[in-house]
């Protein structure tokens, strides 16, 4: 079955500096998502990439798909102490899947002031 | 709008014993997803309905776990017996639509976490 690999698997940084995390499907993924998870809290939806080389941005986090839709990267600027939680990113497979997910097993960040 | 709705917030039992888990999903979702989240992973996927069909039970243990959703609307997951390796988070999402990209965006509830002694 369809396997989403995460690096790292933590990440501490002081406020200020930059983080990166990866995400790797085993298939060809029709879409991914990202979501974080707050200490304590459940999954919030961040953004859907769906086309091939598709770059987002939210204000200090990048987001990029690649170019065979089998990778991705979340990019944050400038941590702040408000950005601590765990990262995933969740692989959506389309045609007959349904709208399934398979997640990633997320990158704890923390971030020392 | 009100978010997924999911209760108990936290469950203690013993091993061998049953429990069961519900959720309300967002008015107006069509679909309803059931994961388990165990501690430092990502969720792993149970069971996927749509409106009041299942779509995907593949990961689902059945010989210890089931889950309904009559009427298409909210649901419960049981597990009876509990093993002591089904201690986690059981999380309930929902979205509008498994059709088409932009409508499986899930919406996730708080959770219940199940402690299995």
């Amino acid at each position: 079955g369809q396997q989403v690999m995460q690096i790292p698997q933590y990440q501490h940084v002081q406020e200020g500096e930059d983080f990166t995390t990866y995400c790797n499907s085993s298939t060809t993924l029709s879409n991914i998502q990202w979501y974080k998870q707050r200490p304590g809290g459940h999954p919030v939806f961040l953004i859907q990439l769906v086309k091939s080389g598709e770059v987002k941005k939210q204000k200090r986090l990048t987001f990029q798909f690649g170019e065979a839709k089998k990778n991705s990267s979340l990019h944050i600027t400038a941590t702040q102490t408000t950005d601590v939680g765990t990262y995933f990113c969740a692989g959506g497979a389309g045609g007959t899947s349904y709208g399934k997910l398979t997640f990633g097993q997320g990158t704890i960040l923390t971030v020392h002031p | 709008e009100a978010g997924v709705a999911q209760s108990p917030r936290y469950k203690i039992i013993e091993k061998r014993q049953s429990v069961a888990f519900w959720c309300n999903p967002i008015s107006g979702h069509a679909t309803l997803y059931w994961y388990q989240q165990i501690l430092g992973q990502g969720p792993k996927l149970l069971i996927q309905f749509q409106n009041n069909g299942v779509v995907d039970d593949s990961q689902l243990p059945k010989d210890r776990f089931s889950a309904e959703r009559l009427k298409g609307v909210d649901s419960t997951l049981k597990i009876q017996p509990a093993k002591l390796e089904d201690s986690a988070v059981y999380l309930c999402a929902s979205s509008t639509s498994p059709q088409g990209f932009s409508k499986n965006i899930q919406y996730f509830g708080a959770g219940t976490r199940l402690s299995v002694l």
